[in-house]
């Protein structure tokens, strides 16, 4: 049990444009989910904490503006990178605590590794 | 959330028990000890967590010190596919804009060998 999945698994893009990507908890309800984002060599950096049915809460240097956060149920939350650049190409990582469980058990999907050409 | 040390690297033969150190020695009473890991261009695995007392679960064993100044993940039969990072990490949930925020260090970098 406790699998969260994440779609896409890579994605390229060119830069100006915007890229979802979909967190999905598949036998759990999540009532909080997290985004991270980790660069090459480096640990993962926590980016939001996302609750179902409300506005996420972003972590200081992260632009929510840029880093458009949905979390309409307790299953599902997207991320949206909007107009991405070179910059952005990173591995991003979701993850969910059960409802009712302790939050810092978190659950982690495989990751999506996106490259902004 | 108390600082955690952990050597950056450690090398464990195959079968063999490997043995994961962290130091926290600035733990408060009420933080749990958690520990995850990552394998390469993987997102991160929960492993164990503990307050006090030892735990077991099917994939580990985490051993923490009676004043709870450090503690021991132990991975009892290594596998190749255990190389890893593996990161211990010091929470209290105290809720509010703190909750579930975990800070991942620099972890320990396992390389399980033949």
């Amino acid at each position: 049990g406790a699998v969260v999945s994440q779609h896409p698994s890579w994605v390229i893009c060119k830069s100006g444009t915007s890229v979802k990507i979909e967190c999905r908890s598949l036998d759990f309800q999540a009532t909080t989910m997290f985004w991270y984002r980790q660069f090459p060599k480096q640990s993962l950096m926590l980016m939001a904490t996302s609750n179902e049915g409300s506005k996420a809460t972003y972590e200081q240097g992260v632009e929510k503006d840029k880093f458009l956060i949905n979390h309409a149920s307790l299953t599902l939350s997207t991320l949206t990178v909007t107009s991405a650049h070179p910059e952005d190409s990173s591995f991003y990582i979701c993850s969910a605590s059960r409802a009712g469980g302790q939050p810092d058990t978190q659950y982690f999907g495989p990751g999506t590794r996106l490259t902004v050409l | 959330d108390a600082k955690t040390t952990q050597p950056p690297s450690m090398d464990c033969a195959e079968g063999r028990a490997a043995n994961l150190p962290c130091n926290h020695s600035t733990i408060s009473g009420n933080e749990y000890v958690y520990w995850y890991r990552q394998i390469h261009s993987q997102g991160p695995q929960y492993i164990i967590h503990g307050l006090k007392n030892n735990e077991t679960n099917e994939m580990a064993s985490l051993i923490i010190t009676e004043d709870r100044k450090s503690s021991t993940l132990i991975l009892p039969h290594a596998t190749l596919r255990d190389t890893a990072v593996y990161y211990c990490i010091v929470r209290f949930n105290a809720g509010g804009t703190s909750y579930g925020k975990l800070t991942f260090g620099q972890g320990t970098i396992l390389t399980v060998h033949p």
